[in-house]
């Protein structure tokens, strides 16, 4: 079964300040791998979709890689602001699978 | 266009009682999800819709039932809830099951 880690569980950041998160996957047989934010007591925001086949994908001041083969994704935030802080999620759908995979989320802070 | 709707935002139960938890979807996709969120475990697939009149079961299945009424709705049915079943439950959907989910706002349920 895909298991899918993100560490740390929280960071707290000063505002302005570039930071990265970490995701990681135990099968690299992904069709693709999905970022997303979640504000306390709300839904999931879909942030940014790589596809197995591609490197990586930047929106604005957010930019995700992906390495299959060794089973990492990272979620690069530039300049952050206090509207950043929330908790992001990371989630992987496995080859011959019907459904995303989810980690339990890193919760950001940043502070102003 | 709403996205992915759900009703209703939150319901308490008492053991044994039954309810239905609504899902619509207005961007025309073919794959429909349900999820629930627990703390320390992210979010698990429940039940998944590949198409109008097809439903699989998810990681999670036991004690839920599931109607694709149509394309755009996707109802999930707790025939006896169980306190183990209090949760955030979340529906989604996508083009297909490769390709990007969007997420509606969530039901906070709490069974007592």
């Amino acid at each position: 079964k895909q298991e899918v880690t993100q560490i740390p569980a929280a960071l707290s950041v000063p505002e302005g300040e570039n930071l990265v998160l970490n995701c990681s996957f135990t099968d690299s047989a992904i069709y693709n791998l999905q970022w997303f934010r979640q504000d306390p007591g709300k839904g999931l925001t879909s942030l940014l979709l790589i596809q197995s086949s591609q490197r990586e994908q930047t929106s604005g001041r957010l930019n995700a890689s992906l390495d299959k083969s060794s089973g990492r994704s990272t979620l690069y935030i530039a300049a952050s602001q206090p509207g950043d802080s929330a908790t992001y999620l990371c989630a992987v759908i496995a080859a011959g699978a019907n459904n995303l995979f989810f980690g339990t989320g890193t919760r950001l802070t940043v502070i102003p | 266009n709403a996205g992915v709707t759900q009703t209703p935002k939150f319901q308490v139960l008492k053991t044994g009682q039954s309810m239905t938890l609504q899902c619509a979807q207005d961007m025309n996709h073919n794959s429909m999800y349900w999820y629930r969120q627990d703390p320390g475990m992210g979010l698990r697939l429940i039940y998944y819709s590949a198409s109008e009149g097809t439903t699989d079961k998810g990681e999670v299945p036991n004690g839920y039932n599931v109607s694709r009424l149509n394309k755009r709705e996707f109802s999930l049915r707790l025939e006896s809830a169980a306190p183990s079943q209090t949760s955030v439950y979340f529906c989604a959907s996508s083009e297909r099951r490769s390709r990007e989910q969007y997420f509606g706002p969530g039901t906070r349920l709490t069974v007592t």
